[in-house]
């Protein structure tokens, strides 16, 4: 079967580096993503990896490695805005989006 | 903003009732696709469409049927609603790109009672 894990909830500081795991078992691999979904609101894109290595985009980077079916998003400088939950999909050999259950992100002051 | 629109965003209705959910996008998008979201479960596809009156079945599609006779427009029918059909509703277009992102609307949260 087709599995996506990453953990229910971290907690982290305002102003601190949080880094966010996901772990895949698809059957074939055409891309990873990383979405944001802020509490009642529609998921939104915040990157995408197909190659291994880490992709850096502002303050949020995202890193895969296909032969460990391992990604992580890294985010740093946290604001209280960034408190949402982040999803991670990767698309399978039949180019369809297969979801983690999502990492809820705390952040306190 | 991939300009895509769902109505209702609110529904409460009852066990039995038949209910059509719709999605709308203005930027002419091959792909649509339908999602239900659930407490501790990611995204799970119920139908999706490549084309004008082309649709295909995704993970949760029982009990659910879909129609396309317009680009535009993608409509989500629960036949007969059930308790379990409960659920946050989101419809997606795929982006063009070598991502092929997907973009989401609002969502439509659904209740039946």
């Amino acid at each position: 079967g087709q599995n996506i894990d990453q953990p229910t909830e971290m907690t982290a500081t305002e102003g601190a580096i949080v880094q966010i795991n996901c772990t895949y078992q698809t059957s074939g691999f055409n891309g990873l993503f990383w979405y944001q979904q802020h509490a009642g609101e529609a998921p939104t894109f915040l990157s995408y990896n197909v190659l291994d290595g880490l992709e850096e985009k502002g303050r949020f980077s995202s890193f895969l490695s296909r032969s460990k079916g391992y990604s992580y998003l890294l985010l740093k400088e946290l604001q209280m805005k960034d408190s949402a939950s982040y999803l991670c999909a990767v698309t399978d050999s039949n180019y369809q989006l297969i979801w983690g259950a999502g990492t809820k992100l705390i952040i306190k002051p | 903003d991939a300009g895509i629109t769902q109505s209702p965003r609110h529904k409460v209705t009852e066990t039995g009732t038949p209910v059509t959910l719709r999605c709308h996008q203005t930027e002419n998008h091959r792909y649509m696709y339908w999602y239900r979201q659930d407490p501790g479960h990611g995204l799970r596809l119920i139908h999706y469409s490549y084309g004008v009156k082309d649709t295909d079945k995704g993970e949760v599609s029982d009990g659910y049927s879909v129609s396309r006779s317009k680009t535009e427009d993608f409509l989500l029918t629960l036949e007969s609603a059930t308790s379990s059909q409960t659920s946050v509703y989101f419809c997606a277009i795929k982006g063009q790109g070598e991502a092929e992102t997907q973009y989401f609307g609002p969502g439509t949260r659904l209740l039946v009672l």
